[in-house]
């Protein structure tokens, strides 16, 4: 069956934008969740979200936005881009609670 | 949440069997540990989950003791391409809010 899918992979943008970005989850799993991963902080817990409801989230400030669609489908937002913001932002599904996580390639950010 | 220790990097040879041992002291009843394996620049993998005593797949083995206050992933013949970084996760649910910095394993030829 397809995997997690991100798009875009790549992305650069400018300080002071904002950027969108997707995840498809893997067929028939309803819970999506969005990591930040840099050299210096590691993987970082963004949010969850089950049945296009946000259920947990990380330490980030507000400009860090996501939400779920009823297919499951995710997409997150970061606002007023930083440059601390580069980073590649992974994406998570799984069944409803317990078992693995299966990851997405990753989209990289770079924010110049 | 429960906290992990884990070596922050190890190194190896190609055919030796490789263990990593992760110290979780604070793990919830309800808790199942989790091993996830990352390459530069795609996202974790599992490798394996389990509960309590020994957990084994085709990829790996996991041992956990009687107090579940740590667990140990064995990698048993390790090659190359198993050079990656390691992360233990104790939790429950398929996402990981904490994954911490991982073991670094480099195996050489």
């Amino acid at each position: 069956k397809a995997g997690v899918t991100q798009t875009p992979r790549y992305l650069i943008k400018t300080r002071g934008q904002q950027v969108t970005l997707s995840c498809s989850p893997i067929s028939g799993h309803r819970s999506v969740s969005w990591y930040q991963q840099t050299p210096g902080q590691g993987l970082q817990f963004l949010f969850e979200y089950f049945s296009e409801t946000q259920r947990n989230k990380g330490n980030f400030p507000g400009r860090f936005s996501g939400r779920q669609f009823s297919n499951s489908r995710s997409e997150m937002n970061v606002s007023t881009l930083e440059l601390g913001d580069s980073a590649l932002y992974l994406c998570a599904s799984s069944l409803l609670t317990g078992g693995e996580a299966f990851f997405g390639q990753g989209t990289r950010l770079t924010v110049v | 949440l429960a906290k992990t220790t884990q070596p922050i990097s190890m190194d190896s040879y190609e055919g030796q069997e490789v263990n990593i041992t992760c110290s979780h002291n604070n793990i919830a009843t309800n808790d199942y540990i989790t091993w996830y394996q990352q390459f530069p620049s795609q996202g974790p993998r599992f490798i394996i989950q389990g509960y309590k005593t020994k957990v084994t797949n085709e990829v790996a083995s996991l041992f956990i003791p009687a107090d579940r206050k740590s667990s140990t992933l064995s990698l048993p013949r390790v090659s190359l391409s198993d050079t990656a970084v390691y992360y233990c996760l104790p939790g429950t649910g398929g996402f990981k809010t904490i994954f911490g910095a991982g073991t670094r394993l480099f195996v050489k030829a």
